[in-house]
């Protein structure tokens, strides 16, 4: 079946652009996670979202990252007033959540942001 | 709170050499460990699992044991092949509701024929 799709790919904006990122989680996943990959800090945890419940915006570096995830499928990240540090690449994994120790983690490809 | 240090690389081999490459967390209750594989141009995808103390988790002829003593998860691999070239991410997930994963820095693995 489908995997986990990000969209754009890639992604270049001027600094100070706002940018909005896409996930689409595989179908019937509950969970869905954004993380960071960045050559200064590895590959963070930026967010978490799991059925109606409220998300864990734990991960988040600043105010200015935001996500949503509309009927608990599809879910779009947008950064504010973009910085060179924000460049990275941003991967979204989704998870069914079935109960138990563990439930895999499926990532997509990524979307390489670049701020200019 | 939660942190997982693996080797650092770039780790460079021949073919059908042995590969170790070290990991250690530092965590609270039980986690689970987990090494997952980023070939090149592709995403990450899982490559082995433990999900308690003593359990070994294998998969593509790499393996790893939960050493909870030592607080370790080294994956080893008898014989690397070429096809086995690309990033080594150790990661752990705490017990709990939001089970987001904690990644280690990356380890670059290159098999030369």
């Amino acid at each position: 079946g489908a995997g986990v799709s990000q969209s754009p790919s890639n992604k270049v904006t001027e600094k100070g652009k706002d940018v909005e990122l896409r996930c689409d989680p595989i179908s019937g996943h509950t969970a869905l996670y954004w993380y960071r990959q960045s050559l200064g800090q590895g590959l963070e945890f930026l967010i978490y979202f799991q059925g109606n419940s409220a998300p864990d915006k734990s991960g988040l570096p600043s105010d200015r990252f935001s996500a949503e995830r509309t009927g608990g499928s599809v879910s779009t990240l947008t950064i504010q007033r973009t910085q060179q540090e924000d460049s990275a690449v941003y991967l979204c994994a989704s998870s069914p959540m079935r109960g138990g120790a563990y439930n895999e983690q499926f990532f997509g490809p990524g979307t390489r942001l670049t701020v200019l | 709170g939660n942190s997982v240090t693996q080797m650092e690389g770039p780790v460079t081999l021949s073919e059908e050499a042995f590969l170790t490459i070290n990991c250690t967390y530092t965590a609270t209750g039980y986690p689970s460990l987990f090494w997952y594989v980023q070939y090149p141009g592709e995403g990450l995808q899982l490559l082995l699992k433990a999900t308690k103390a003593d359990d070994k988790g294998s998969n593509k002829g790499f393996e790893a044991t939960y050493r909870k003593e030592t607080t370790s998860f080294h994956l080893e691999k008898g014989s690397v092949q070429v096809s086995d070239s690309a990033v080594y991410f150790c990661a752990l997930s705490r017990s709990g509701s939001a089970r987001q994963l904690t990644f280690g820095s990356g380890t670059q693995l290159t098999v030369l024929p």
